[in-house]
């Protein structure tokens, strides 16, 4: 059973416009959630993160936030640029654990 | 249930050690990698596969070996464990709907 669900595998979005990736969790014992970017043959690197107290954070261009009650977050990227073009993890952990659970991924296309 | 199974959850080596952290998927994806999680450094590649007989190195790959002799395994072996090699690993498979991650394995060297 997925715990941190991605649901759109891909995205495209002109480049200049607003870029909203979204996120939604199961497990309510999640207290922080993390944006990770990934470019081929590389791993995931750290994008952003938020912690539950939070319902926003926002790091140049990229705009986290955090809907508790709906169990769900999603990122902004504003404007989108060419480099953006990558595969974006939403990701969540516990108190209890910090073993973070990934979700599956979206695959984001800048278009020219 | 399908998905991405990961063994053990948790090792405890002594330096010198040599140990096999099991990784299998049940979706027939070609496509399989490990990482290691550090603090403050994402999730770095260590190796990956793209299909059954086919593997390649990622950012990481000293002091780790794999091999994909079935489209279901891939195992990640570790041939003289260091304390550096102390991290959590994370086995995941793609296809086209995106990546399926394992539950993480936690690994300490001492």
């Amino acid at each position: 059973d997925q715990q941190v669900k991605q649901n759109s595998p891909s995205l495209s979005v002109q480049e200049g416009r607003i870029s909203i990736l979204n996120c939604d969790y199961t497990n309510s014992m999640f207290d922080y959630f993390l944006w990770y970017k990934k470019y081929p043959a590389e791993g995931p690197t750290f994008l952003i993160s938020i912690s539950s107290i939070k319902d926003k954070n926002e790091d140049g261009r990229f705009t986290v936030f955090l809907n508790k009650s709906a169990k769900h977050l999603s990122l902004h990227i504003v404007p989108s640029q060419p480099g953006d073009s990558a595969v974006y993890f939403c990701a969540a952990s516990g108190v209890s654990d910090d073993k973070i659970i990934f979700g599956k991924g979206t695959r984001l296309h800048i278009l020219p | 249930n399908a998905g991405v199974t990961q063994t053990p959850k948790f090792q405890v080596l002594k330096t010198g050690q040599s140990m096999t952290l099991q990784c299998a998927q049940d979706m027939n994806h070609e496509y399989m990698s490990w990482y290691r999680q550090d603090p403050g450094m994402g999730l770095r590649l260590i190796h990956y596969s793209v299909g059954a007989g086919i593997t390649d190195q990622g950012e990481v790959p000293n002091g780790y070996n794999v091999s994909r002799s079935t489209t279901e395994d891939f195992p990640l072996r570790l041939l003289s464990a260091a304390p550096s090699q102390t991290s959590v690993y994370f086995c995941a498979s793609v296809d086209k709907e995106g990546y399926t991650f394992g539950s993480g394995t936690r690994l300490t060297v001492v």
